[in-house]
């Protein structure tokens, strides 16, 4: 399966600064990955399907101009938090599809963001 | 996306016991997929099934996708205490829609 890296892996930041969340496929170029929200016991929350080259596809209720997403190359994706508040705070994580196509998804391992 | 019901909520296990949970859709799934996740880390990918009826092993895993194309079970056999975790079945509808809804997930906790 993909190799999938997220940076930085713990992130503490004061209300109203933005946060910036790496998405690296390590060995596989991945023209879509997908960025997942998760809350405490709960499950995943898909948030957004990044696309290299184009516009991120938003769920719904998900605010874009509050999380850019940027795909700029076909192994790199990031998450932008802009103007966090501590509703923000959450477990953020990628994943990419594999080599067989897009069945599979590979997910990263995740990114803590406290926000204060 | 699609509700997934996944059960049971959590469960508790003594080594070398069998353990099994299931998911259910009430709309037909094209690929289902298991994963587990330790505290703090990803889900990792355990096993992918891509055909109604289909039973795939991966060691102790094993899991079937269900005939109607709307449910899945996943069963780890002689349980060992690094099975704790929370698995989290995902279902995909594929065809261009590539996006995975996931079940609540079953925390699985080894008993005193």
């Amino acid at each position: 399966g993909a190799v999938v890296s997220q940076h930085p892996s713990r992130v503490i930041c004061k209300s109203g600064t933005s946060v910036k969340i790496e998405c690296r496929s390590l060995d596989f170029q991945a023209t879509t990955m997908f960025w997942y929200r998760q809350f405490p016991k709960k499950s995943l929350m898909l948030m957004a399907t990044s696309n290299e080259g184009s516009k991120a596809t938003y769920e719904q209720g998900v605010e874009k101009d509050k999380f850019l997403i940027n795909h700029a190359s076909l192994t790199l994706s990031t998450l932008t938090v802009t103007s966090a508040h501590p509703e923000d705070s959450s477990f953020y994580i990628c994943s990419v599809t594999g080599t067989s196509g897009y069945n599979e998804q590979f997910f990263g391992p995740g990114t803590r963001l406290t926000v204060l | 996306g699609q509700q997934l019901n996944q059960s049971p909520q959590s469960m508790f296990i003594q080594e070398g016991e069998d353990v099994s949970m299931n998911c259910t859709s009430s709309s037909i799934f094209n690929t289902w997929l298991w994963y587990k996740q330790d505290p703090g880390e990803g889900p990792v990918l355990l096993i992918a099934l891509y055909k109604a009826g289909e039973l795939t092993s991966n060691g102790r895993l094993t899991a079937q996708f269900g005939i109607t194309r709307k449910d899945s079970f996943l069963n780890i056999s002689a349980s060992i205490p690094s099975d704790v975790g929370i698995y989290f079945c995902a279902g995909q509808l594929g065809s261009n829609d590539y996006k995975l809804s996931f079940g609540a997930g079953t925390t699985v906790t080894v008993r005193a």
